[in-house]
């Protein structure tokens, strides 16, 4: 079975800082990642998802996140975050044999204050 | 427009009641999925269905049913709402062709006392 850990339950950061949101997973098989985000008073859209090649993977809203097998990690990262950045963040996994099946994260909060 | 909507946004019910929440989509997804969102729980699955005729259990279906009345509308049901099925609830879509890019709709607030 697979699993998400979203260990930062809220991060409170500062307009233009840069941001780090962690995630970690496991797998006895191989998955996708993928990162979703929920704004205020709305459904999820998805930022980026892993499926396979390149470990940097970029999504919308300038936010990237890079695949870590060894660490098996899928860190969200911007370099510089807006006030419109403030949102509740997941992380999602599924492995290719069961690609309707999406697991969850709890969630990580981004606040970002002006 | 919406792609993918949900009726009522907003349910205040008591306990025993059955109640319907319906989700419809103009995605032309062939897949849909009914969740639910729990503080510091993140989202987990209720069901799934594939196309009308394909229904599945996911994590978490006991005390609910669904209904996929045509490609374009799911429904879940409660027939007998407890207060732990206060939460919110999405329905989202997805196309077999694009793995797990799934699209969500509002939610719904629901709350059984």
């Amino acid at each position: 079975a697979q699993s998400v850990t979203q260990l930062d339950s809220q991060v409170p950061v500062f307009e233009e800082a840069p941001v780090e949101l962690r995630c970690n997973y496991s797998s006895s098989v191989s998955v996708y990642l993928f990162w979703y985000v929920q704004y205020p008073n709305q459904g999820l859209q998805l930022l980026l998802k892993y499926l396979s090649g390149s470990t940097l993977v970029k999504g919308i809203n300038g936010f990237e996140a890079e695949f870590n097998k060894s660490q098996t990690s899928f860190h969200l990262r911007k370099p510089s975050v807006h006030i419109s950045d403030t949102a509740e963040y997941f992380c999602a996994v599924s492995t290719p044999y069961n690609t309707d099946k999406l697991i969850f994260g709890t969630g990580t909060r981004l606040q970002v204050f002006p | 427009d919406a792609d993918v909507t949900q009726t009522p946004r907003n349910r205040i019910t008591k306990t025993g009641k059955r109640i319907m929440l319906e989700c419809s989509q103009t995605k032309g997804h062939d897949r849909m999925y009914w969740y639910r969102q729990d503080p510091g729980l993140g989202l987990r699955l209720i069901y799934y269905s594939f196309d009308v005729k394909d229904i599945n259990k996911g994590e978490i279906s006991d005390g609910y049913s669904v209904s996929r009345q045509a490609q374009a509308k799911f429904s879940l049901s409660l027939e007998s709402a407890i207060p732990n099925q206060t939460a919110l609830y999405f329905c989202a879509t997805s196309d077999r062709r694009v793995y797990n890019e799934q699209f969500f709709g509002p939610g719904t607030r629901l709350t059984v006392l």
